[in-house]
């Protein structure tokens, strides 16, 4: 089946700095990929749609300034937490459907991002 | 409102038994469900579609849609310890693939 990858899977920084998180798709093109963010022992929720070519599109609730999304090519998406906190510690998974089968989502691995 | 009601458990199921999983939707423009398992610290995998009312049989897993109720569930039959995680009814809410999960029910197989 399709695959996602993330990178990288786990992340420790320092507060105030910004760390970048790669979602592809390896065998598939992607128009549209999902970011969401998981606390623990909670649900995950969806952070905003990232579009190939175009801006991405923020839930409510979700800082656009604070995480930055680019979807540069149809196999690449990049989160960027900036001055990343404490409070931003969460396991981040991009999601993409294949192209034209958007009823089928492939989800990447994660990413555990650890604030200190 | 809630966009799917699962009870979140913990269903305990005994090794070998069949776990019965519900979920009620409120939405009745949903079309498509979906039943994703997800393991502690992992993302989550996808184990069956359901598009139209009925059954449907996947090896062990049987889904179960009617849109009249608004009701799907997930029957895991000959139910393994590998199978305890969380599983989440996740309906497909527009037509670029974005998805909501809820919290999921968490089922506990004891050997």
């Amino acid at each position: 089946g399709a695959v996602v990858s993330q990178h990288p899977s786990r992340v420790i920084c320092k507060s105030g700095t910004s760390v970048k998180i790669e979602c592809r798709s390896l065998d598939f093109q992607a128009t549209t990929m999902f970011w969401y963010r998981q606390f623990p022992k909670q649900s995950l929720m969806l952070m905003a749609t990232s579009n190939e070519g175009s801006k991405a599109t923020y839930e409510q609730g979700v800082e656009k300034d604070k995480f930055l999304i680019n979807h540069a090519s149809l196999t690449l998406s990049t989160l960027t937490v900036t001055s990343a906190h404490p409070e931003d510690s969460s396991f981040y998974i991009c999601s993409a459907p294949a192209r034209g089968h958007q009823d089928t989502q492939y989800f990447g691995p994660g990413t555990r991002l650890t604030v200190l | 409102q809630k966009e799917v009601e699962q009870n979140s458990g913990p269903l305990s199921v005994p090794e070998g038994a069949i776990a019965s999983l519900n979920c009620t939707y409120s939405d009745r423009g949903s079309q498509s469900f979906f039943w994703y398992r997800q393991y502690s610290g992992k993302s989550p995998e996808l184990i069956m579609s359901i598009y139209s009312n009925g059954d449907k049989e996947d090896g062990r897993f049987t889904a179960q849609l009617n849109k009249a109720s608004q009701y799907v569930s997930l029957l895991i039959r000959d139910s393994q310890p590998s199978d305890s995680a969380t599983y989440l009814c996740v309906p497909l809410t527009d037509s670029w693939g974005k998805l909501q999960f809820g919290a999921g029910t968490q089922v506990v197989v004891t050997p």
